[in-house]
């Protein structure tokens, strides 16, 4: 089992919808959670961290649910400057006061005029 | 000018050459990393280091060398390359003081083909 599962999408809406993603991680001590954001043959940007009583940044909301061990995005009014790959981030505390992110694939979205 | 570069951006070698990528840095990040992104696997740690002594392998270190020459340089190098080192790799940078997040910041990447 991967340790962050993603759906690789792609999901393809017409502009203005609401579109969600979900998210999976196996290791239950995962610390701290981010979406980062990557446009295509691009480097990953971080889009926004995941507090456990959810957070929104404008037309962005984040959701965690430890018990469950999944994390959602949401994205409200979608542009067509929202497509891009979505990537599900999860950072596990290690030895020497260190940290390790996993990624997950990524979940495509394409949003269309 | 960008935080965190990369050199070269684009490079095709053969199989058994010595291949160094190069990182450079100027956020005053103390921790570098370099990651290989492949399709349908996802972005995979291959070495990182928290200050100029300090090297730690990732999972998938095999076949790669690393060097950090200073606080701001952190150089990947394939030993011998061979054709499934292919890929997109990223160095990454973060500032522990900033917090629990740790948030990495990425290079623009440089795309690997081995022929």
């Amino acid at each position: 089992r991967k340790e962050v599962e993603q759906d690789p999408g792609p999901f393809n809406v017409p502009e203005g919808a609401t579109v969600a993603f979900n998210c999976t991680y196996s290791n239950s001590a995962s610390q701290s959670f981010f979406w980062y954001r990557q446009d295509c043959r691009k480097e990953p940007k971080l889009l926004m961290s995941v507090y456990s009583s959810g957070n929104e940044d404008g037309r962005f909301t984040a959701q965690l649910n430890r018990a469950s061990q999944y994390i959602s995005l949401l994205i409200r009014d979608s542009k067509l400057s929202d497509s891009a790959t979505y990537l599900c981030v999860v950072n596990i505390r290690i030895t020497g006061g260190g940290n390790k992110l996993t990624f997950g694939t990524g979940t495509q979205l394409k949003v269309e005029l | 000018d960008a935080d965190v570069t990369q050199t070269p951006r684009n490079r095709i070698t053969k199989t058994g050459k010595r291949i160094m990528l190069e990182c450079s840095q100027t956020k005053g990040h103390d921790r570098m990393y370099w990651y290989r992104q492949d399709p349908g696997l996802g972005l995979r740690l291959i070495y990182y280091s928290f200050d100029v002594k300090d090297i730690n392998k990732g999972e998938i270190s095999d076949g790669y060398s690393v060097s950090r020459q200073a606080q701001a340089k952190f150089s990947l190098s394939l030993e011998s390359a061979i054709p499934n080192q292919t890929a997109l790799y990223f160095c990454a940078t973060s500032d522990f003081r900033q917090g629990s997040t740790d948030t990495q910041y990425f290079g623009p990447g440089t795309r690997l083909t081995v022929l």
